[in-house]
């Protein structure tokens, strides 16, 4: 059974550009959760989000980004005209169960915006 | 607010020498979930605590949760190289709201 995977791992990006970050949860797994890690810095919730349905996205800053989740394909996240402070390693986690459960996270996506 | 304290924010000790990581709660949490991250890795689940007064030992990992609900512990017993990284409890306040502590980042002095 794969684990939950996460493509890019790297991305590079100008000031500008947009960032599309891809995560596949774990098979039978329909909750996903994407959280930002700033260097030597904890983890920040931004969304959750289940097939269709954005559940929470109250960590989620309300201009450039967006997340989705449909009924077929991964998860994606969105960012619009990035800014250099958006460089961290975006971490999204699967769960087969609603709310507080355990979560299995991808191997994340480093974001670096020049 | 609902918020969680995560102690200490470092901590270097020599191989062989114990660890304690705290989190404490101005509130009663529901439960509380642990989880390690390695250097440059990914968090990785290690357990969850639900009873007042819980206690689970993994090997050499021992898992508290307060009688009150409202404080946490990992302790390691024994540090090797392989326990290096950061150390983040979730707690559960009840609203779902997923809010990591502030980790505790091991280094081991070999």
């Amino acid at each position: 059974n794969a684990g939950v995977m996460q493509n890019p791992r790297h991305l590079v990006r100008r000031r500008g550009q947009e960032a599309r970050l891809r995560c596949s949860p774990m098979k039978g797994h329909s909750h996903v959760y994407w959280y930002r890690q700033l260097p030597e810095e904890g983890l920040k919730f931004m969304v959750y989000l289940q097939k269709e349905n954005i559940i929470d996205e109250s960590g989620m800053p309300k201009e450039r980004f967006s997340a989705e989740f449909p009924k077929e394909g991964p998860s994606i996240l969105r960012i619009q005209q990035v800014v250099r402070g958006d460089s961290a390693a975006y971490f999204c986690a699967s769960s087969p169960l609603p709310g507080y459960n355990e979560q299995f996270f991808g191997p994340g996506t480093r974001l670096t915006v020049l | 607010g609902q918020q969680v304290m995560q102690i200490p924010q470092y901590q270097h000790v020599q191989e062989g020498e114990d660890f304690t990581t705290y989190c404490n709660s101005s509130t009663t949490l529901s439960n509380i979930q642990w989880y390690k991250q390695r250097p440059g890795g990914h968090p990785v689940f290690l357990i969850q605590l639900v009873k007042s007064g819980e206690v689970k030992k993994q090997k050499r990992l021992t898992f508290q949760f307060g009688e009150a609900k409202k404080n946490s512990s990992l302790h390691i017993t024994a540090t090797q190289t392989t326990d290096v990284g950061t150390y983040f409890c979730l707690p559960n306040f009840g609203n779902e709201k997923l809010t990591f502590g502030t980790g505790t980042r091991l280094t081991i002095i070999p």
